[in-house]
């Protein structure tokens, strides 16, 4: 069955700290991976996304991502964090076979960046 | 902000009750999908509609039902509504053809009591 892991509830950075978010996938394919933000009371919101091509991708509001076959991970990192990316962060995957345009989501992972 | 919209942005219904919560895709987004979201949990996928036909159904039953509009908008119904259809419901756009980003909308947060 296809699924997406994010192992940590939550993740707790010091502000000015680098940052990372963990994802891990199982599905069959090639398939598209997606990361997302949910701020309180609002919908998803579109960070970055890798199709093919370089493994490290660069999404918005200076986030990054590592692509990495062999560990079927997809881990978000941004290189310095700052309050206001606290938040609830969800991995997702899609365009795997048999899964049309449907997207797969990991449970979220809450950051808390402190001051 | 993407240009999806959704309305209403709360409900409450009372259990054995049947609500319709309204889409409006992005300009140029063919595709819609909808998506349910319980508390502490990711976005499960329920179904979507391409070019005003249903194009993949998650794992839900039969109460949950869908509309695709020649405008691209959409509607999810939910039949005998149940406690456990207490979530937020997302609808996400997209062109039709590919697996690239879905554009969400904010969502509409139903309570059944």
């Amino acid at each position: 069955a296809q699924s997406v892991a994010q192992p940590e509830d939550q993740v707790n950075v010091a502000e000015g700290n680098p940052l990372t978010v963990k994802c891990t996938y199982s599905v069959s394919g090639n398939p598209y991976l997606f990361w997302y933000v949910q701020y309180p009371n609002r919908g998803l919101q579109f960070l970055l996304k890798y199709i093919t091509g370089d493994n490290l991708v660069k999404g918005s509001y200076g986030f990054e991502a590592e692509f990495n076959k062999s560990q079927t991970s997809f881990h978000l990192k941004k290189p310095s964090a700052l309050v206001s990316d606290s938040a609830l962060y969800f991995c997702a995957v899609g365009g795997f076979s048999g899964g049309y345009n449907k997207l797969i989501f990991g449970a979220g992972t809450r950051l808390a960046v402190h001051p | 902000e993407t240009g999806v919209t959704q309305s209403p942005t709360h409900l409450i219904k009372t259990r054995g009750q049947q609500v319709t919560l309204r889409c409006s895709s992005q300009s140029g987004h063919n595709t819609v999908s909808w998506y349910q979201q319980a508390l502490g949990q990711g976005p499960q996928f329920i179904f979507q509609y391409y070019r005003e036909e249903e194009n993949g159904r998650g794992n839900f039953p039969p109460r949950f039902s869908g509309l695709q509009f020649p405008n691209y908008s959409s509607e999810l119904n939910v039949n005998a509504l149940e406690l456990d259809d207490s979530a937020l419901y997302l609808c996400a756009s997209t062109s039709g053809g590919s697996s690239y980003e879905q554009y969400f909308g904010p969502g509409t947060r139903l309570t059944v009591t």
